[in-house]
Order: structure tokens, then sequence, then C-alpha cells
């Protein structure tokens, strides 16, 4: 199994500022890499898929970026509502897929 | 736009049979290319794929759950159901149904099941 690694659980960020999301894979998922979105009482919200293209709808200040093992999720200039929960997920070897824990974005 | 949502009880006894169904709007499932999965959320808010079915029946599980999943599909209710046997507390979690495209990416989920597995 893939074991999927995000860092950090906790990252406080000012509106307006940047914020950097890191996930690490325990082997190589390819381009297979996915990060979700999920706020309090809601299902996750696909965000971005093949590591850096967004999903529909998805505003442009959240970008993808990485590869092989190490990925980064960026939120150029967090808004008010971009505070919650993100996880990445690999699909390369699909079926299964595997999720990170999370990482909570917070108001600094 | 295709819409899910998850029913059963909210409340399981150790050792019995969790069952959920999900009922799909603003789709088919017999949609190609289309896995409608199972997926949970612990309390600790991880998230554990669960398995899928495919409009035509075949299924794939996750094999962590050593053989205590069953997922099952009825396209003329439009619905999908998923089964966990002998459950205990630590399968407690939310239950999330979900539509799987591209071979592992979820774009439409239900709002999602709450269940506790207590006595």
């Amino acid at each position: 199994e893939t074991v999927m690694t995000q860092s950090p659980a906790t990252l406080s960020v000012s509106p307006g500022e940047r914020a950097t999301l890191s996930c690490r894979a325990s082997q190589s998922v390819g381009s297979n890499l996915a990060w979700y979105q999920q706020k309090p009482g809601q299902p996750p919200r696909l965000l971005i898929y093949g590591i850096s293209n967004r999903a529909t709808d998805i505003p442009v200040r959240f970008s993808g970026s990485g590869s092989v093992t190490e990925f980064t999720l960026t939120i150029s200039s967090v808004q008010s509502e971009d505070f919650a929960v993100y996880y990445c997920q690999q699909y390369y070897n699909w079926p299964p897929v595997t999720f990170g824990q999370g990482t909570k974005v917070e108001v600094k | 736009q295709v819409q899910l949502q998850e029913s059963g009880p909210g409340l399981v006894k150790p050792s019995q049979t969790l069952s959920l169904t999900c009922t799909v709007s603003g789709g088919s499932l017999r949609s190609v290319g289309y896995y409608w999965s199972w997926v949970r959320q612990f309390p600790g808010k991880g998230l554990e794929w669960l398995g899928y079915v495919y409009y035509s029946g075949s299924t794939y599980y996750n094999p962590s759950l050593k053989r205590r999943v069953s997922i099952s599909v009825d396209t003329s209710k439009n619905q999908f159901s998923m089964e966990m046997t002998s459950v205990t507390v630590a399968d407690t979690a939310v239950y999330f149904c979900a539509n799987e495209q591209m071979g592992g990416l979820f774009n439409y989920w239900g709002q999602g099941a709450p269940v506790t597995v207590s006595s």
C-alpha cells in the first residue's frame, strides 16, 4: 500500500497570505496525485488532479506541483472561504487509492 | 449534476452487519467509465476507500478490510449498497458514497452517513 504523508498537520495563515501544503508518497505515484478540500459538515471536494490540473470551477489561486513522491498544493492568496482541511490522494495503484491524513489551514 | 444520498441506520451493535444504500439522481449508474464507491472517514478525520461497484456488477474491495465488505448495484432503482460484516467500534465513522471517474478520482459525493458501532 502506498502511504501518503502530509505536512504540516496544521498551517496557520492570515487572509491574503500564501499557503504551502506538502504531501509525500512512500513510493512513486507518477502523475496520479490529487488534492481535495473539506469544510466542516461537508464531503471532500476535488480541487486538483494529475498533480497540477484544476478541477471544474476551482479558482486559479489554487495550484499543484511536484513529481514522483513529493508534491505541493499552493494557495497564492488565502481567502476566508479557503480555511478548511486539505487531503492529498494517490490513484497510481488504483484500485485501491489512499489518502493523506490531512492538513488543516486555520486563521492565524 | 449527479447527486448522491446515503441512507441506513446510524447505530449498529458490535458483531452485526452494517448496511447502507446510496441513491443516485441526476445521472445513471450505467454511465460508462463511472465507478460507484464507498469511502469512510474516521472520527480523527482520516479517509479510507472501501471499494467500488461498476454498473455491470463487477467489484473491487480494499484488501485491508479482509473480505468484510461487499458492494452491490441495483440499476433499476439507480442505487448501490454496501454491507460490512462483523463490525467493531473501530468501524465507527462517517460513510460516504461517491462517484469515481478516471480511475480513482472522486467527483461527486454524498453528504455522508454517520455510523456508530456501540452496544
